[in-house]
């Protein structure tokens, strides 16, 4: 595997329901992100993850928990979500250390909350 | 804070015609910049990024882009566009030092036969 990779691809979910989304990067990145895509909306930054720790929280609902147990993993994980949390859930990676914080995206996760 | 702002939701381009994709920003720091391509069920991909030097920056796929600061705007042009140019493109824009990156809303390229 290279780069980013996010699973599962797609995921339906009822409002009562919990489950993960998972994140991997394969980069060596020390920094990691969560974003949300809705249609006819910018993209929204959620949490960035550097060095493992928290640094940002754009104050995402509660039923949306982030967990990053080491530098190259990162979840999601979702509970009592609403429909209009129906979205892409993309995450990406950077160098946190370098000079210019490209960030690389993994495809997304495509949620479908019924 | 910093802004980013696309100026056109929607391109539509015939193929071999060239194409501008405009974006301008607002920061008061200095900035680095960002074009990404989102081609349909994908994530972002880096097209092309500005951070110092030259304002003509040169990406992937035969994309350029101009910084220009007085005018704060960093368009992303293409001099020949192809069927595959079809995507959704969005600009970015971080303070230089920060791990942020703020994007527009992005532009639908569409390229029509």
């Amino acid at each position: 595997e290279t780069g980013v990779t996010q699973t599962p691809r797609h995921l339906v979910m009822g409002m009562t329901n919990k489950k993960s989304l998972k994140c991997e990067q394969h980069l060596g990145h020390n920094a990691m992100y969560w974003y949300k895509q809705s249609a006819k909306k910018p993209l929204e930054l959620m949490f960035v993850y550097s060095l493992e720790e928290r640094v940002e929280n754009n104050s995402v609902p509660s039923r949306f928990s982030p967990e990053c147990p080491n530098s190259s993993h990162l979840f999601l994980h979702l509970h009592t979500l609403q429909p209009e949390d129906s979205a892409l859930y993309l995450c990406a990676s950077s160098q946190g250390e370098g000079n210019s914080y490209e960030q690389y995206f993994g495809p997304g996760t495509r949620l479908t909350v019924t | 804070a910093q802004s980013v702002t696309q100026l056109d939701s929607q391109v539509p381009v015939f193929e071999e015609a060239p194409v501008e994709l405009r974006c301008n920003y607002s920061s008061s720091v200095s900035v680095y910049l960002f074009w990404y391509v989102q081609y349909p069920n994908q994530g972002l991909q880096l097209l092309l990024k500005y951070l110092s030097g030259s304002t003509l920056v040169k990406g992937i796929n035969g994309f350029e882009a101009e910084f220009n600061k007085s005018q704060t705007s960093f368009h992303l042009r293409k001099p020949s566009v192809h069927i595959s140019d079809t995507a959704e493109y969005f600009c970015a824009v971080s303070e230089q030092g920060a791990q942020k990156l703020v994007f527009g809303q992005g532009t639908r390229l569409t390229i029509n036969p």
